[in-house]
């Protein structure tokens, strides 16, 4: 059973609009939500995270909306940049050594 | 500044034949260390954690196994490899004061 689930596997914009990539979990237990960021051939990237005791987190052009009682949340990605196109990861931690990962969303954004 | 050291950056290998990747951390004493694997186009499915030298969980079984010899080193391995075992293996770390994970920048398997 996946435990964290990412609806879309691959989401196009224009530059310059507002990306959304959607995250969804099981367990009531996580506490921890971290988005990575990753380029074809690296490992990667920490990008944004979020805590359960809140509900949104932005830094700079990103940001967590998090919904505890639905047990969801989202990126969004505001003016979105070519140079943003890669794979998002939601991830989701229950103990501070077990992390779980979503399938991803490869993110295209065209110029 | 706290750096993860991956090696070999590739490898091509044959089925049934052994295998060996290390990781090793600078910059930070103790860590916790962890061992990731990405099928090609895949999510990222955590197999080990060690706490300290000599210590090692398994999170999830797939024919592998892990040893930490020394506080900066963490080696991942098998004594033969399935087809299944293809993919990229990632070693992480927390950093000093953040609550998630640093991953380094991995070691590409091809099991032919």
């Amino acid at each position: 059973q996946q435990q964290v689930r990412q609806s879309s596997q691959s989401l196009t914009v224009w530059e310059g609009e507002t990306a959304i990539l959607n995250c969804s979990y099981e367990n009531s237990a996580f506490d921890y939500f971290p988005w990575y960021q990753q380029f074809p051939g690296e490992g990667p990237a920490l990008l944004i995270a979020i805590r359960s005791v809140s509900d949104k987190k932005e830094d700079g052009r990103f940001t967590i909306f998090f919904n505890k009682r639905e047990k969801n949340l989202s990126l969004h990605i505001k003016d979105s940049q070519p140079g943003d196109s890669a794979t998002y990861f939601c991830a989701a931690r229950r103990n501070y050594n077990v992390l779980y990962f979503g399938s991803g969303t490869k993110l295209t954004v065209e110029p | 500044a706290q750096t993860i050291h991956q090696w070999p950056v590739a490898e091509i290998k044959a089925v049934g034949s052994p295998l060996s990747l290390g990781c090793t951390i600078k910059g930070k004493s103790s860590p916790n260390l962890y061992w990731y694997w990405q099928a090609t186009g895949g999510t990222l499915q955590q197999l080990f954690y060690s706490i300290t030298v000599g210590q090692v969980e398994s999170v999830v079984q797939l024919n592998l196994s892990a040893s930490r010899p020394k506080d900066d080193q963490f080696i991942l391995s098998t004594e033969k490899l399935l087809l299944s075992h293809s993919g990229f293996y990632l070693c992480a770390c927390p950093p000093p004061s953040a609550e998630t994970l640093y991953f380094g920048s991995g070691t590409r398997l091809t099991v032919l």
